[in-house]
This record gives structure tokens, C-alpha cells and sequence, in this order.
């Protein structure tokens, strides 16, 4: 089966422009999870999603950061202003079901879209 | 937040050694999953644990599990070079909404030198 695709793979943009990353999940998958992980550091969830609803997006900056998921299947996120500490790998990931303390399903990520601000 | 912290940060061994790294989280879990990153690829899941689980093995991996002592340990046998990555554990956390997220440690970098 296809996997979760993402695009652009790299991107390199100055301080205070926007850019927009694209995600497809897995078909099927109702979960999709935007994680940004910066480099020498695990990856930190930013935004979930369970179907085209937000399950959580405590850690997300929402002065500068926004996510959608619109048809409950492909999802954007979108950087506007950037700053420099933005710089990480912008990965998406997907599951069946919604993760939870007992389902403890896998989560399948995506090749990452690699952000550098300069 | 973070739950869960790998140890070391970074391994060096030769191939064909084998590999132990570790993993202490803070809370009680039900579940817990070690995932593997090669250099500039997205994570890949090797493994899922479950709390009434104790001992776990899936080809060369063996994975640990010791509830009383909040910790887990990955084995890695008879390494080889292609199993150079970052190893993350992944343990569940209340996130907003009191959802529950998988939250990652900063990893093990492994390198298996030929």
C-alpha cells in the first residue's frame, strides 16, 4: 500500500515569509498528526486530526502556525511569519484509529518536509 | 510533553556486537513503541510493547519492558551497518482535550561501523 506522501521535500525560504506544506495519509486512515521535529530532538506533536475535526493542538503556535484538513483526508500546514527557530523537519504521519492509551496503534510517517529559514 | 527519555544519546559499536539502549518515561503507560529514523527519512515503528508484557521479539530486535521501574530496553543482535539510526522510544501522554498523543524521546544514535 501507498504510504504517507509529502510534499515539498525541502524547502528554503527567509525569515518573515510563508510557505505550506502538503500531506496525503494512508487511505483509510481517519488520524493524521503534524509532528515538527527539530534537529538532535524527538519529534513534538503540533496538530491532530480525526477525520477534518482537531483533536489536539495544544503545542501548536497558533500566532504563526495553522493546519487543515479539509474532506477529512489530504491536510496543509502553513507557516506565516516564519521565524528561524522554525527551521526542523515538518513530518505527517497517519493511523487507523484514533491513538489512545489502550488502542496503541501504529502511527506511519511520512519522509518529512525538511524547512530551512534563513 | 516529553514522557519518555532514551539512553545513551549516542552508540558506537562494530558490526556484528550487539546493541542494548534504554528508555525511562515518567507516568504510568499502557503501552509503549520504539520507532527507527534513518539519517533524513521519516520514522519507521519496529515494535509495540503492552504493559501485562514483559519480554517482546520481533527478528534481531528484543524488546524489555519493567513497569516497576518505569524503563524499557531495545536490543539489537548481531548488528549491521544498515541498522545506523536514530532509535526513539514512544510513550503516551495526556495532550489537549486530555487526549492522549504519542510523545517521543530525543533518541539513541546508533552507528554501526562495517
Amino acid at each position: 500500500e501507498a504510504g504517507v506522501a509529502q510534499s515539498p521535500r525541502y524547502k528554503i525560504i527567509e525569515k518573515r515569509q510563508s510557505v505550506a506544506f502538503w500531506c496525503n495519509p494512508i487511505s483509510g486512515h481517519a488520524t493524521l498528526y503534524w509532528y515538527q521535529q527539530i534537529l538532535g530532538q524527538g519529534p513534538k506533536l503540533l496538530i491532530q486530526f480525526q477525520n477534518n475535526g482537531v483533536v489536539d493542538d495544544s503545542q501548536l503556535p497558533k500566532d504563526r502556525f495553522s493546519a487543515e484538513r479539509l474532506k477529512g483526508v489530504d491536510s496543509t500546514l502553513k507557516i506565516q511569519p516564519a521565524k528561524l527557530e522554525d527551521s526542523a523537519v515538518y513530518l505527517c504521519a497517519s493511523s487507523f484509529f484514533l491513538w489512545g492509551q489502550g488502542s496503541g496503534n501504529t502511527i506511519y510517517f511520512g519522509e518529512g518536509s525538511w524547512l530551512t529559514v534563513v | 510533553s516529553q514522557q519518555g527519555e532514551e539512553d545513551p544519546q549516542a552508540l558506537s559499536i562494530q558490526e556484528g556486537e550487539n546493541a542494548t539502549m534504554n528508555c525511562s518515561y515518567k507516568t504510568s503507560i499502557n503501552n509503549l513503541q520504539w520507532y527507527r529514523q534513518n539519517s533524513g527519512r521519516g520514522l519507521v515503528h519496529l515494535i509495540l510493547i503492552r504493559s501485562n508484557e514483559r519480554e517482546k521479539h520481533s527478528g534481531r530486535l528484543r524488546v524489555t519492558l519493567d513497569t516497576s521501574k518505569k524503563s524499557s530496553s531495545l536490543l539489537i543482535t548481531a548488528s549491521r551497518a544498515a541498522d545506523t539510526a536514530s532509535y526513539f522510544c514512544a510513550t503516551p501522554a495526556i495532550g489537549g482535550g486530555s487526549n492522549y498523543k504519542l510523545t517521543f524521546g530525543k533518541g539513541t544514535l546508533l552507528t554501526v561501523n562495517p
